[in-house]
This record gives structure tokens, C-alpha cells and sequence, in this order.
């Protein structure tokens, strides 16, 4: 199993200009997430979805847009960039519910300027 | 809403020696899961160690236990041996036990580890 897998790895991006970040999981999980962490601090939850079809905000969903219309994919779709969302972008995804382990992505580091 | 709190950003241990990392919590449910993560320079986030809050007794994976106050709402990682492959970002991380199950994460506690 390749687990979460994200790209790209790394972006720079204009302000104003729009990307997409793609997040594609194996293993079959019902629930996934994206997060972002800024510099020296925790991962904050933008949005998530608990399966196909299903998205709901997260405590930081402004400026961004998601779409889950497979199990294995879950795009964030960011709109007209702004300085503030330069951070790093984690997507994960877990089993419903539990103590169940959410799986990470080895992130994506975004920079707007 | 729930909040995590970490109050050390920095820690450091001598290679071999214990440490222990300070997490807090806030909440009014009773049904939920806490977890530490660990994310080295890498950047991947690793799950170190979970506790179901119904358990009374505190969860232990090899080298790394927790101490969980239920009542005080704490839940502290304590690292026993030390080694330097342990320096690293260290989160606490909350889990309410509903629809979504997303996590609220604490701040970070940056654990460094002298030779």
C-alpha cells in the first residue's frame, strides 16, 4: 500500500492565482481530512468528508473548497491564493470512528507571494 | 469548542534519560480519544501512543507511556530512555467521538536530545 499520497510536494504560487492539491488514499478509508500548519505552530482542520459525496467544514474552510466524488481522492482546491495561506498542507484519512489512527500524507508546502 | 494545550515549546534530555511532555485539554464530553504524534524534520506526522477516555488505565507502547487525569484533563507523554532518534516535534491531539472524528491538535513541544 503507497498509504496518502499528495501532490505536488512543493508550490509556489502568485497572489491571486488558484491550484488544486491532490490527496489520493489506498487503503480503502471512508474518512479524510485536510489540514494546514503554519510555522511553529499545530495542524489546524480545514475540511472533511465522510465519504463520497460528503464534505463538511473544518475551523479554517475560507479560501478553500474540497470534492469527494471517489473513496480515494479528496482535492483542496484553493481561489485566488492569498499571503496567508502560505503554509503546509497535510491530508489524511482514517476508518469511521473509534480510536481509529488517521493516516498522513507527507504534506505539501505552499508559498504566496 | 475543544482546545489543546502544550505550555513547553522547547524540551531537552540527555540521550538515555526520561522526559516527560505536558499536554492539557478542554472539553465537556466524555466520550473521546486522545493521541501523541511525533513529526521529525521530515515533516511525516507518526503516531507515538493513544488512550481511549473510558480506560482508566494509561496506555504504554515500548519506550513511551502516557499519564491521563481524566478528571484534571491532562494527558502527559513521558519518554524513558531517551534516544537521539526521539528529537522531534511532539503533538497532543484530541478526538471527540461523534460524526467527522477530526482531531484538534495542541501547539507542539519541540523535544531536543543531547549525545
Amino acid at each position: 500500500n503507497a498509504g496518502v499520497t499528495q501532490t505536488p510536494k512543493f508550490r509556489i504560487l502568485k497572489i491571486g492565482q488558484s491550484m488544486t492539491l491532490q490527496c489520493t488514499q489506498d487503503m480503502n478509508h471512508n474518512y479524510m481530512y485536510w489540514y494546514r500548519q503554519d510555522p511553529g505552530m499545530g495542524l489546524k482542520l480545514i475540511y472533511y468528508s465522510v465519504g463520497a459525496g460528503i464534505t463538511d467544514k473544518g475551523e479554517v474552510p475560507n479560501g478553500y473548497n474540497v470534492s469527494r466524488s471517489t473513496t480515494e481522492d479528496f482535492p483542496l482546491r484553493l481561489e485566488l491564493a492569498a499571503p496567508s495561506q502560505t503554509s503546509v498542507y497535510f491530508c489524511a484519512s482514517s476508518y469511521a470512528g473509534g480510536s481509529y489512527e488517521q493516516y498522513f500524507g507527507p504534506g505539501t508546502r505552499l508559498t504566496v507571494t | 469548542a475543544q482546545t489543546v494545550t502544550q505550555s513547553q515549546p522547547e524540551m531537552s534530555v540527555q540521550e538515555a534519560e526520561t522526559v516527560t511532555l505536558s499536554c492539557t485539554y478542554d472539553t465537556s464530553e466524555s466520550d473521546y480519544y486522545l493521541f501523541w504524534y511525533k513529526q521529525p524534520p521530515s515533516r511525516q506526522m507518526i503516531l507515538v501512543i493513544r488512550q481511549e477516555a473510558y480506560k482508566q488505565q494509561n496506555a504504554t507502547e515500548n519506550r513511551f507511556s502516557v499519564n491521563f487525569q481524566k478528571a484534571a484533563k491532562s494527558f502527559s507523554l513521558k519518554i524513558s530512555d531517551s534516544q537521539l532518534g526521539d528529537a522531534a516535534m511532539y503533538f497532543c491531539a484530541y478526538r471527540r467521538n461523534n460524526a467527522g472524528n477530526m482531531l484538534t491538535f495542541g501547539g507542539g513541544t519541540r523535544l531536543m536530545v543531547k549525545p
